[in-house]
This record gives structure tokens, sequence and C-alpha cells, in this order.
């Protein structure tokens, strides 16, 4: 079946641009996770969905990144201003409970 | 303070032969782990996973084993394929606590020479 899909795959913004990456998560997933993978380092949390609940958004680094899933299926990450530290991979993830979650290929975004 | 630890970056073994790579943890609020497998520009794909009700799980060539009362777990590889060739991260989350975010290591880069 389907996996996580997202897109772009890759994006590219000037400075101080404002970018949105969507999410695709597995038709029926309830669970809804994005993380931002810096290089050589693990994903780490950004915020949790479940249906439209948004339940977790403790690892958003600024009031800049924002997310939402106002339907309960598809998801996206807005970032505002972007800053070149913003510089990373984000990741979507999702899950039918609690347990499993499976990843999408990632938007790598590069901010010059 | 990292949660997870992968103290090995990189490990190469020889094709046909045991591959074990080490994870620790330091929240004792994990309850549930997950290995990951990670090629270039793809994102993680999830391998294997074990509760912590449990010391041992396995799957084909795969075989997770958790030792709650040192905080450390392993993932197994046998035989060992060059196609296992990848960035490995080992994962944790306190479900148990509410908590579902996963927690990732910084990963074991895994080179299976043929």
């Amino acid at each position: 079946g389907a996996g996580v899909s997202q897109s772009p795959r890759y994006k590219v913004a000037k400075r101080g641009q404002d970018v949105a990456l969507r999410c695709d998560p597995i038709s029926g997933h309830v669970s809804l996770f994005w993380y931002q993978q810096a290089l050589g380092q693990g994903p780490e949390f950004l915020t949790y969905f479940q249906n439209e609940a948004q339940l977790d958004k403790s690892g958003l680094p600024s009031d800049r990144f924002f997310a939402e899933r106002p339907e309960g299926s598809v998801s996206t990450l807005k970032i505002q201003r972007t800053q070149q530290e913003d510089s990373a991979v984000y990741l979507c993830a999702s899950s039918s409970g609690t347990e499993t979650q499976y990843f999408g290929p990632g938007t790598r975004l590069l901010v010059l | 303070d990292q949660q997870v630890k992968q103290n090995s970056p990189s490990l190469s073994v020889q094709e046909g032969r045991i591959s074990i790579l080490n994870c620790d943890y330091t929240n004792s609020m994990f309850d549930y782990f997950l290995w990951y497998k990670k090629y270039p520009a793809e994102g993680p794909t999830f391998l294997i996973s074990i509760s912590s009700i449990k010391d041992k799980n396995e799957d084909g060539r795969f075989t997770v084993f958790l030792n709650k009362s040192a905080k450390h777990l392993s993932l197994h590889i046998v035989p060992s394929q060059p196609g296992d060739s990848a960035v490995y991260f080992c994962a944790a989350s306190a479900n148990g606590a509410g908590s579902y975010q996963l927690t990732f290591g910084k990963g074991t880069k895994l080179s299976v020479i043929p």
C-alpha cells in the first residue's frame, strides 16, 4: 500500500522567505508527527497530531514554526521568515495508534 | 543531554557474520524501543521494535535485546548482507506516560563488506 509521502522533496529558500511543507500520511492513520533532522544527527521531535488536534508542539523551535492538520489527514508545516539554521531535513511520520511510526522520505530544506 | 545514545558512529562487518549495534538510554520512563534503518536521501525505515515488558524480539535475521536494568538495547543482524549497509537509528518513547514522540540516537553507520 501507499506509504507516507512528502512534498516538495527539495526546497531552496532565500533567508526571510516563508515555506510550506506538506505531508500525506498513510490512509487511516490517526497520529501524525513532524521531526527535524540536522546533518549527522538523529531526527528531533517537533510536533504531534491526533486526528486534527495538535496535542504536543513542545519541539517547535520558535514561533516562526507552525503546523496544522485541519481535516485530520494531510498536514502542513510552515516556517515563516526562514533562517539559515532552519536548513535541515523535515520528516513526517504517521501511526495507526501510539506505537510504530512510519516515516516519509523527508523534505530537504536549504536556506541561503 | 542525550537521552538515547549510540556510542559507535560506525561499524564494519564481513558478509555472513553477525552485526551487533548497541544503544543506551537514560530516561527510565521509556517503555517502547524501535530500530530504524536509513539509506541516503530516504526516510527512516522501521525494522523492529520491543516493548519494555519483553527482553527479546525476533524477526527473521533481526533480533532486538532489551536489558532494562542496564538501560541498554542491542540489535543483532545474522547473517549480515551487503544490502544491510545503512545508518541504523535507535529510538525510544514513553507511551505509558502519554509521550508518544520518539527520541533518537545519532545513528551507527553499518558497512557490510562482501
